[in-house]
């Protein structure tokens, strides 16, 4: 798998757009870039994920530049409770290809 | 809840125990995975299972063995483990077809090995 770059940590305040970058310049044409959270000692959860579209849920929005090299994660209204360890993952769409998971951005939502 | 549950929660063992970690999915997924965390690193992929077959095992010591008797039930078997071993344990499934794969985690079995 392409692998990615992310900020190690960043702070939003509570009710603000919380926008997370992610670097996946050597991403292939038939990889999908996945968003995955995790608070604190619980399990990761799936937040996104998209090809080569901007993509809206009702989590979050992400948003793929047109040469595919890189992304961006919109949680539009940031609360407390979404403070957590965001990882984005590049993968094939090989069906037994499992995610491996990068150390992603530690976002705090700040009050 | 995920549709996937992991049980026990918490686990203390001693290095001479033999122990299991357990997950079972409610998702008709025919993919499941185990993954190790350990403080402060990232998620470590164990084990996949495709339809009942594992097809990969990430140069995990033997003293882990996993087992996976259906599309709905996940085994990890546990015996003389190292403290160093103490960490999270997140089982997860996925529906494998071409394309995007989605993997619906537990909510992890965190083991202290004393």
């Amino acid at each position: 798998d392409a692998k990615t770059t992310q900020p190690t940590s960043m702070d939003c305040a509570e009710g603000r757009a919380a926008n997370l970058p992610c670097n996946h310049s050597t991403i292939s044409g038939n990889e999908y870039v996945y968003w995955y959270r995790q608070i604190h000692s619980q399990g990761p959860q799936y937040i996104i994920h998209g090809l080569k579209n901007n993509e809206t849920n009702e989590m979050a929005s992400l948003i793929i530049t047109e040469d595919r090299k890189s992304s961006t994660l919109i949680l539009p209204h940031a609360t407390l409770r979404d403070t957590a360890v965001y990882y984005c993952i590049v993968r094939m769409p090989s069906g037994n290809t499992p995610l491996v998971f990068g150390k992603g951005t530690r976002l705090s939502v700040i009050a | 809840e995920t549709g996937v549950t992991q049980t026990p929660r918490h686990l203390v063992m001693g290095m001479t125990n033999k122990k299991s970690l357990k997950c079972e999915q409610h998702l008709g997924h025919n993919a499941m995975y185990w993954y190790k965390q350990s403080a402060k690193k990232p998620l470590e992929l164990m084990f996949v299972y495709s339809l009942e077959e594992r097809v990969e095992n990430n140069s995990v010591p033997s003293r882990f063995s996993p087992e996976c008797p259906n599309s709905s039930h996940l085994f990890l078997h546990l015996h003389t483990l190292q403290p160093e071993d103490s960490a999270l344990y997140l089982c997860a499934s996925s529906q494998e077809h071409s394309g995007a794969n989605v993997l619906t985690f537990g909510a992890g079995s965190r083991l202290t090995v004393l």
